[in-house]
């Protein structure tokens, strides 16, 4: 597609249970993040991808928290056991990285809910 | 203190007014990025700097990178501008090329 594609747009979850979350970078984009923003708050960094180089993992906020990257390109953002405070929008963003610079496009993300 | 700071975070303007939107930082940086948000949520990327000056149509971005500041102007302001606009920064490069936002800034262009 043309931009970059998540979903659902829209989870509702009981809490304790898993959940997925698909991002779909636009095509040739070798960079790929993982940000949430949580209601009234900033974005928050979760994790990054770059190429085959192990993942920046440092913003994920607990162990439950994970996200794969196959074959460099989609990704999936797990969080196991969620919790209310995970409640979110979870956004995605993809970019072609060269030299350190490239824009960032961003997906219109998955707003999940913890009940 | 973030490492992104935004002013002023409430801004609310009459149609046709001159905009501007600050940021600074105290990081190190390779690119500063000013991002739009609107109520539904989704963000675009309106700029992306690493020296001067950007316009695209109504918008201007300027970066000063020894002062670590940078402002977004927007002239003859519209109320479709209305929106959360955003300043993030890319910090290093390769593997540790991640994005850090400031906590934004709400504009309400009244008509």
């Amino acid at each position: 597609g043309a931009g970059v594609s998540q979903s659902p747009s829209n989870k509702v979850t009981e809490k304790g249970k898993d959940v997925e979350l698909r991002c779909d970078p636009i095509s040739g984009h070798t960079a790929l993040y993982w940000y949430r923003q949580s209601l009234g708050q900033g974005l928050e960094f979760l994790i990054y991808f770059q190429g085959n180089s192990a993942p920046d993992k440092s913003g994920l906020p607990s162990d439950r928290f994970s996200a794969e990257r196959t074959g460099g390109s989609v990704s999936t953002l797990t969080i196991q056991r969620t919790q209310q405070e995970d409640s979110a929008v979870y956004l995605c963003a993809s970019s072609l990285v060269f030299l350190g610079l490239g824009e960032a496009f961003f997906g219109q993300g998955t707003r999940l809910t913890v009940v | 203190k973030n490492e992104v700071e935004q002013s002023p975070q409430n801004l609310t303007a009459q149609e046709g007014e001159f905009i501007t939107i600050n940021c600074s930082y105290s990081v190190g940086i390779s690119a500063l990025h000013w991002l739009q948000q609107h109520p539904g949520g989704g963000i675009v990327s309106l700029f992306m700097l690493s020296s001067g000056k950007k316009k695209h149509g109504r918008l201007i971005a300027t970066i000063n990178i020894q002062e670590k500041h940078s402002s977004l102007h927007i002239t003859a302001s519209h109320p479709r501008d209305s929106a959360v606009y955003i300043c993030a920064v890319r910090i290093g490069g390769g593997a540790t090329n991640k994005l850090i936002f400031g906590t934004g800034t709400l504009l309400a262009v009244q008509p």
